[in-house]
């Protein structure tokens, strides 16, 4: 089955620019979804498609997909963005087999 | 705007059977283009996919669940449901529902319920 990995953990100081990577077998053929999670609240929808920003999602965050790394960039990062992040792809070998990755926390230093 | 409300015993025993219902508001549940569905964030596994179901009926369930899990919808309501049976230790943790997007080679999850915490005991 689909395994996504991302780093643990990544921090940057604020203004400066994120970049959260999702490696995976079949990230070729499968598009990515990112989610920001903060504490004690639901996942939110960041970008899908790769590269698609949900209405209402702001333009600093934006993703892409080379092959087998997928990446989601947060420019000009804000304090408000620290959380955790998680990326998400549908397994390759089936219709419904969906995968999250481990998650990544991003520290606004 | 759409929102989803989860409902369900937050704490059960082993062996039971975990019962959740959410509450649509904002859409109808009976639109053909959407998906509604469960994913659950448990310490073990981190964000898991449970499965999903559309207006008729029709389900889709990731293959570790299929033995134990139902999902349906109740379209006058505006409700949808997860039953998953023979539950563990293994089973706690925060179970949310939204609504899920299934297109050609993509799945996304948008908007999530504020999610419930279910515990089980031994």
């Amino acid at each position: 089955s689909q395994e996504l990995t991302q780093p643990p953990s990544v921090s940057v100081s604020p203004g400066q620019t994120a970049r959260i990577t999702c490696s995976g077998d079949a990230l070729s053929k499968q598009y990515i979804s990112w989610y920001q999670q903060r504490p004690g609240q639901a996942p939110v929808l960041m970008i899908y498609k790769d590269s698609e920003r949900p209405s209402g999602i702001p333009e600093r965050f934006s993703g892409s997909n080379s092959g087998a790394t997928v990446t989601l960039t947060i420019s000009g990062v804000q304090a408000e963005d620290e959380a955790d992040y998680y990326c998400q792809s549908a397994d390759s070998s089936g219709k419904y087999h969906v995968a999250f990755g481990g998650g990544t926390k991003l520290t606004v230093l | 705007q759409l929102h989803l409300q989860e409902s369900g015993p937050g704490l059960l025993k082993a062996s039971e059977t975990l019962s959740l219902t959410c509450t649509v508001s904002g859409a109808a549940i009976s639109r053909t283009d959407y998906y509604w569905g469960w994913i659950r964030q448990t310490p073990g596994k981190g964000l898991e996919c449970i499965g999903s179901v559309d207006y008729s009926g029709t389900t889709y369930h990731t293959p570790s669940f299929k033995s134990r899990v139902t999902i349906s919808v109740d379209t006058s309501k505006n409700q949808f449901s997860l039953k998953l049976t023979s539950v563990t230790a293994a089973d706690t943790g925060v179970y949310f529902c939204g609504r899920h997007v299934i297109v050609p080679a993509a799945i996304w999850f948008d908007p999530w319920g504020q999610g419930t915490l279910v515990t089980v005991s031994s």
